[in-house]
């Protein structure tokens, strides 16, 4: 069973399109999170949600938008993608006192 | 502003061990975590520091001196698919486990027979 997991692993698109990534967990756990790992490995925090409810809006454009219909999914909807939102991004969750976070498989998003 | 350091890049030899600095500097400081990520792949677990002193785990372990806002991982015993990137983490804002992590910026291991 996977614990995080996120669709579509590749996405592919031109510029100036919006598309959509998923995230789901089944581990139960009530934080989950969007991470944006760029060409050079740098890993950074965008999003943090707790319960469904938005903690954290890093320094993120407003064409990202988070949403959370249930604590176990976390899907983010990126509108008029540019060349410099390429990038790999992670879905993690975490459980509240833990020391943990789970990352999901990560989507590799390609903009053209 | 927030910073971690660490190596870009280290090389060792299978069997070997080798150790993995990791400087902080950052507004808050709620515990030290290492992550490996193979490449393609998704950054996993691998030890957490709260308090000074050693964690193992296996062929792994990490320190951390909070003092001297350093930590370590020390790879022993080291095999060919330990090849990968290590991040140290620290947690910033909290000890709960709602708060994100602050990456370093990856060193990247490479084993050689």
């Amino acid at each position: 069973d996977t614990a995080v997991s996120q669709t579509p692993k590749y996405l592919v698109t031109q510029m100036g399109n919006d598309k959509s990534i998923k995230c789901e967990q089944n581990l139960g756990h009530d934080t989950m999170y969007w991470y944006k790992q760029d060409s050079k490995k740098f890993l950074k925090i965008m999003f943090s949600y707790n319960n469904k409810e938005l903690i954290i809006n890093e320094t993120v454009p407003n064409r990202f938008s988070p949403k959370s219909p249930d604590k176990a999914h976390l899907n983010l909807h990126i509108n008029s993608l540019e060349l410099g939102d390429s990038a790999v991004y992670f879905c993690a969750s975490e459980g509240l006192a833990s020391n943990e976070q789970f990352f999901g498989p990560g989507t590799r998003l390609t903009v053209l | 502003g927030q910073s971690l350091e660490q190596p870009s890049e280290v090389t060792a030899v299978e069997g070997a061990i080798v150790q993995i600095n990791c400087t902080y500097q950052t507004s808050g400081f709620y515990g030290l975590s290492w992550y490996q990520q193979h490449d393609g792949g998704a950054p996993t677990f691998l030890s957490y520091n709260g308090l000074d002193g050693l964690e193992e785990t296996g062929r792994f372990s990490s320190f951390l001196s909070r003092s001297d806002s350093y930590g370590y991982l020390l790879l022993q015993e080291l095999q060919m698919k330990d090849s990968a990137s290590y991040f140290c983490a620290v947690r910033d804002r909290g000890w709960s486990g709602n708060t994100p992590l602050v990456f370093g910026k990856g060193t990247r291991l490479s084993v050689i027979a």
